[in-house]
């Protein structure tokens, strides 16, 4: 697509429910990242993809918390069992390769804003 | 782990110049980048500068590195309304955690 796609755009859900965040990333990208922005605070890291791998799964707040990503393309983010606390935006973003090499780029969704009442 | 820091807001006037600070802790970052976040948008890349530069300049924007200090700025000339927004500092490295790590973020307010 001609850019990064995250659905849904909102999200209200109740708390000890199960939530799928889905991420369409530009097509050819290869790295898939997600992030979470908390009302007011800076990006929180929480997971990114080398194709279908996640080398670095370091950043997700707890087990309730995983992420997988098929065929090299779309992610889909899982909050199990959701506390008030998992409020947030999340973010997706993709680039051709991972970052840190010349000339690539991350471009961003406009995020899933979740609501855990 | 890797730490970035900037200010959480700043205030300036129509026309005037606004410099954005920011600190980093990571000594093998590689690239250094600037994204701008409108109320109600997506997050959009404005620049980045690669570590064995020390200044880029696109623009009305100006990004100096100081890399002994692990120092970055953005600067942006001839500041207008339409420059309101949360200014976000972030680095990555070609080791380790290939993704970004984000400051928390600069409100601008430019006052007409």
């Amino acid at each position: 697509g001609a850019g990064v796609s995250q659905s849904p755009s909102n999200k209200v859900t109740e708390k000890g429910k199960d939530v799928e965040l889905r991420c369409d990333p530009i097509s050819g990208h290869t790295a898939l990242y997600w992030y979470r922005q908390s009302l007011g605070q800076g990006l929180e890291f929480l997971i990114y993809f080398q194709g279908n791998s996640a080398p670095d799964k370091s950043g997700l707040p707890s087990d309730r918390f995983s992420a997988e990503r098929t065929g090299g393309s779309v992610s889909t983010l899982t909050i199990q069992r959701t506390q008030q606390e998992d409020s947030a935006v999340y973010l997706c973003a993709s680039s051709f390769s991972v970052l840190g090499v010349a000339n690539t780029e991350a471009f961003f969704g406009q995020g899933t804003r979740l609501t855990v009442v | 782990g890797e730490d970035v820091e900037q200010s959480l807001f700043l205030s300036v006037r129509e026309g005037d110049s606004s410099v954005i600070n920011c600190t980093y802790t990571d000594s093998s970052s590689t690239y250094l980048y600037w994204y701008k976040q409108e109320p109600g948008a997506g997050l959009q890349l404005l620049t980045y500068i690669f570590s064995n530069m020390d200044m880029k300049q696109d623009q009305r924007l100006t990004v100096l590195l100081n890399k002994k200090d692990k120092h970055l700025s953005l600067r942006i000339a001839d500041t207008q309304t339409g420059d309101s927004a949360i200014y976000f500092c972030a680095e990555t490295s070609n080791t380790g955690r290939r993704a970004l790590t984000f400051g928390s973020g600069t409100r601008l307010q430019v006052q007409p």
